[in-house]
C-alpha cells in the first residue's frame, strides 16, 4: 500500500516531442505529489508539485496532471529537449509524516 | 543560500571493513534524511530525524547501520560491517518545515559507495 508503481523505465523522445511518464499509488492518505529530476552524479532535485485538490499544474514546459479517482498522476514535458535527459522519479507524501515514497524512476533520453 | 554538503563523494571499501558519511543539512532545516539510492532504483529511506530526534528508522538495518545526529545539525550515517549489497549511492535531504516549502526536501549530491 506504500508503494509508488511508475512507468516507463526508460523513454526514448525526440527533440521537440512530449514525453510522459505515469504513476499510480494505492494508499489514500498520500496529500502531496512531487516528481524530481536527477542528473548523473546528483542529487534529485525538485521540478513541480501538486496537490490533490487540483487536476493539473503547469509550469513552463513541465505538466502534472492528476486523477485522484484512479490514484494516478503524470509528468508531461512539452517540447522535450535534449537538456532534459535525465532520471525522473515521481513521489508520494503524507504531510503528518513527511515521508517520501519514490517511484523507481525514468531514465528519458531526449535525441538531438 | 547553501545547499546540502555531503562528503565524502566516493568511498570503495572491502566487505567487512566500516565507513561513515557525513552530512550538513540546509542552515535552519530541523528535519533531515538518510536515503539509500541502488542503482537503477529509487532512493528508500533509512532514517529521518527532526532536530537531534530520531523519527523514522524503520527500514534502516540496525544490526551494521547506525546514524546519529548531535546538536541537530550536521549527521553521520554509518555501515560496520559493509557488504557487498550495501554499494549504492547514500543521498542525504534535509526539510524546513515551515511555511509554503514545508513539503520540500532538498538534496545533497551523494556519496557512491562501492564495496567489493
Amino acid at each position: 500500500q506504500q508503494q509508488v508503481k511508475q512507468s516507463p523505465q526508460s523513454l526514448i523522445v525526440q527533440k521537440g516531442g512530449i514525453s510522459i511518464i505515469n504513476c499510480a499509488y494505492e494508499n489514500t492518505a498520500f496529500d502531496y505529489f512531487p516528481w524530481y529530476q536527477q542528473f548523473p552524479g546528483k542529487g534529485p532535485a525538485l521540478l513541480i508539485a501538486i496537490r490533490p485538490d487540483v487536476s493539473e499544474k503547469k509550469e513552463g514546459r513541465f505538466t502534472i496532471s492528476f486523477n485522484k479517482s484512479a490514484k494516478q498522476f503524470s509528468l508531461h514535458i512539452m517540447d522535450s529537449q535534449p537538456g532534459d535527459s535525465a532520471t525522473y522519479f515521481c513521489a508520494a507524501v503524507t504531510s503528518g509524516t513527511y515521508k517520501y515514497i519514490f517511484g523507481t524512476g525514468t531514465r528519458l533520453k531526449v535525441l538531438a | 543560500e547553501a545547499g546540502v554538503a555531503q562528503s565524502p563523494r566516493y568511498k570503495i571499501i572491502e566487505k567487512r571493513q566500516s565507513v561513515a558519511f557525513w552530512c550538513n543539512p540546509i542552515s535552519g532545516h530541523a528535519t533531515l534524511y538518510w536515503y539509500q539510492q541502488i542503482l537503477g532504483q529509487g532512493p528508500k529511506l533509512l532514517i529521518q530525524f527532526q532536530n537531534n530526534g530520531v523519527v523514522d528508522d524503520s527500514q534502516l538495518p540496525k544490526d551494521r547501520f547506525s546514524a546519529e545526529r548531535l546538536k541537530g545539525v550536521d549527521s553521520t550515517l554509518k555501515i560496520q560491517p559493509a557488504k557487498l549489497e550495501d554499494s549504492a549511492v547514500y543521498l542525504c535531504a534535509s526539510r524546513d518545515g515551515g511555511g509554503r516549502a514545508k513539503n520540500i526536501q532538498y538534496f545533497g549530491a551523494g556519496t557512491r559507495l562501492s564495496v567489493l
